[in-house]
């Protein structure tokens, strides 16, 4: 199975300070359609998780552009660059090349 | 509007079978999949398995032995089910859909010994 090692695990942030999380795949996540299936989620606390991010760097319907994703390959970011209290939660991403699906151990962004 | 919800039993006995319904609305299950995820308490994700648009699925290969899905699509429902449950297969069971960013509420599972 892929291994997905996300990094930090916690993160704490001030309001309007950006934030960055690594996810590191253990082979890459191209797959045969030149497509590369990396998601970021976001899991807010006693809420399911809700997608932000697809195929590394697409945002979802409504997310705010203050959440960017890049990477290629095995190595992956998510960056916010003002954070606002509502992010707070856990983040995941997930890989959806190879199968099982696998998700990172997941980030946990607190709000200094 | 694309909706899941998860139902099923909140307790279950060990050695017993689990039984999940998540009921889809806004779509139909022949034009998409369905994932199943669980989550015990305050840990991390794991994806279960699918059930593809054409009817076939896959499994996680850990819990292949134990675990079926199904689906009726006339009324827009797929089924999971896994066998054999112990205490660590308490969790919170989310179904979600294969394409967007669409997932259900999720159910909350308890397997008491």
């Amino acid at each position: 199975d892929v291994v997905m090692t996300q990094t930090p695990v916690s993160l704490s942030v001030a309001i309007g300070q950006p934030a960055s999380i690594s996810c590191k795949s253990s082979q890459s996540l191209v797959g045969t359609s030149g497509k590369t299936y990396l998601n970021w989620l976001l899991q807010r606390p006693g809420q399911s998780p809700k997608r932000l991010i697809y195929l590394v760097s697409k945002l979802d319907s409504g997310i705010p552009d203050r959440f960017s994703g890049s990477g290629s390959e095995t190595d992956f970011t998510l960056k916010i660059s003002r954070v606002e209290a509502d992010d707070l939660g856990v983040y995941y991403c997930l890989q959806g090349t190879h199968f099982p699906l696998t998700f990172g151990s997941g980030t946990k962004l607190e709000i200094k | 509007q694309v909706q899941l919800k998860e139902s099923g039993p909140v307790l279950v006995q060990a050695s017993e079978t689990l039984s999940l319904t998540c009921t889809v609305s806004g779509f139909s299950l022949t034009n998409y999949g369905v994932i199943w995820v669980r989550q015990p308490p305050g840990k991390g994700l794991e994806w279960m398995g699918i059930i593809w648009r054409n009817g076939n699925t896959d499994y996680n290969s850990a819990l292949k032995s134990r675990l079926s899905i199904n689906r009726d699509t006339s009324k827009s429902q797929v089924f999971l089910k896994m066998n054999s449950l112990q205490t660590d297969d308490t969790a919170i069971y989310y179904c979600t859909r294969d394409e967007g960013p669409y997932w259900g509420q999720g159910v909350m599972v308890t397997v008491s010994s």
